[in-house]
C-alpha cells in the first residue's frame, strides 16, 4: 500500500511570502505528526493530531506557523510571512497507536523549504 | 525538559569494523526508539525498546535499553557501506505521544 506522501518535495520562496505544505498520511492512521529538521540536525516536534482530539500545538515555534487536519486524512502546515530561519526540511509522519505511548511512526520523504 | 543527547555526533569507519552509538538522558523514558534516515528520505524505525535492561537484535545491530530507562545504545557488528546514514533515537515525553528526537549520529562506512 501507499506510504506517507508529502508535497511539494521542494519549495523555494521569498522572505515574507506564505507557504503551504501538504501531507497525505497512510489510510487508517489516526495520528499525524509534523516535524522540522534543520540541516544536519535531529527532528524538532511541531504539532500532533490524534483523531478528533484537540491537536498538541506545543512545538509550533511562533504564531506564523499553523496546521490543520481534515478528519483522519490530509494535513496542511502553513507558514506565514516566511523568514530565512524557516529554511529546513519539514517531515510528516503518521501512525496507528499500538500500545501505551509506543507507536511506529511512518515518515514521508519531507518537503525541503528554502527561504531566500 | 526532557532531552536526548547522542554521541558521537559523527563517525567514519572502515567496512568490517564494529561501532557503538549512545543515546543519553537525565530523564526516564517509558520507551525509546531508534531510527535510521538516509539522504532525501524520512527516518525509518529500526526498533522500540520498552523494558529496562532489554536487549534486542536485528541482524548485525544490537540495541540495549539501560536498566534505569534513561539511556540506550546501538552496536553494529562488522559495519557495511549500506549501514551509512543518520541514526536517531527518540522517546515519548512524560506519558504522551509527543516524541522528542536525539541530536543524531551521522555514520559513514567506507568500502
Amino acid at each position: 500500500g501507499a506510504g506517507v506522501s508529502q508535497s511539494p518535495s521542494n519549495k523555494v520562496t521569498e522572505k515574507g511570502k506564505d507557504v503551504e505544505l501538504r501531507c497525505d498520511p497512510i489510510s487508517g492512521h489516526t495520528a499525524l505528526y509534523w516535524y522540522r529538521q534543520r540541516l544536519g540536525q535531529g527532528l524538532e516536534f511541531l504539532i500532533y493530531f490524534q483523531g478528533n482530539s484537540a491537536p498538541d500545538k506545543s512545538g509550533l515555534p511562533s504564531d506564523r506557523f499553523s496546521a490543520e487536519r481534515t478528519g483522519e486524512s490530509v494535513s496542511t502546515l502553513t507558514i506565514q510571512r516566511t523568514q530565512q530561519e524557516d529554511s529546513a526540511v519539514y517531515l510528516c509522519a503518521s501512525s496507528s497507536i499500538s500500545g501505551p505511548f509506543t507507536d511506529t511512526q511512518y515518515f514521508g520523504p519531507g518537503t525541503r523549504l528554502t527561504v531566500l | 525538559t526532557q532531552l536526548l543527547e547522542q554521541s558521537p555526533q559523527f563517525l567514519s569507519i572502515q567496512e568490517g569494523e564494529n561501532l557503538t552509538v549512545y543515546c543519553n538522558s537525565s530523564s526516564v523514558f517509558s520507551s525509546l526508539q531508534w531510527y535510521r534516515q538516509e539522504p532525501g528520505e524520512g527516518p525509518v524505525l529500526l526498533v522500540t525498546v520498552v523494558t529496562g535492561g532489554e536487549v534486542k537484535k536485528l541482524k548485525r545491530l544490537t540495541f540495549q535499553f539501560g536498566d534505569a530507562r534513561k539511556d540506550s545504545s546501538l552496536h553494529i557488528t562488522a559495519a557495511q557501506p549500506g549501514d551509512t546514514g543518520l541514526y536517531l533515537c527518540a522517546g515519548p515525553t512524560s506519558g504522551t505521544y509527543k516524541y522528542i528526537f536525539g541530536t543524531g549520529t551521522r555514520l559513514k562506512v567506507l568500502a
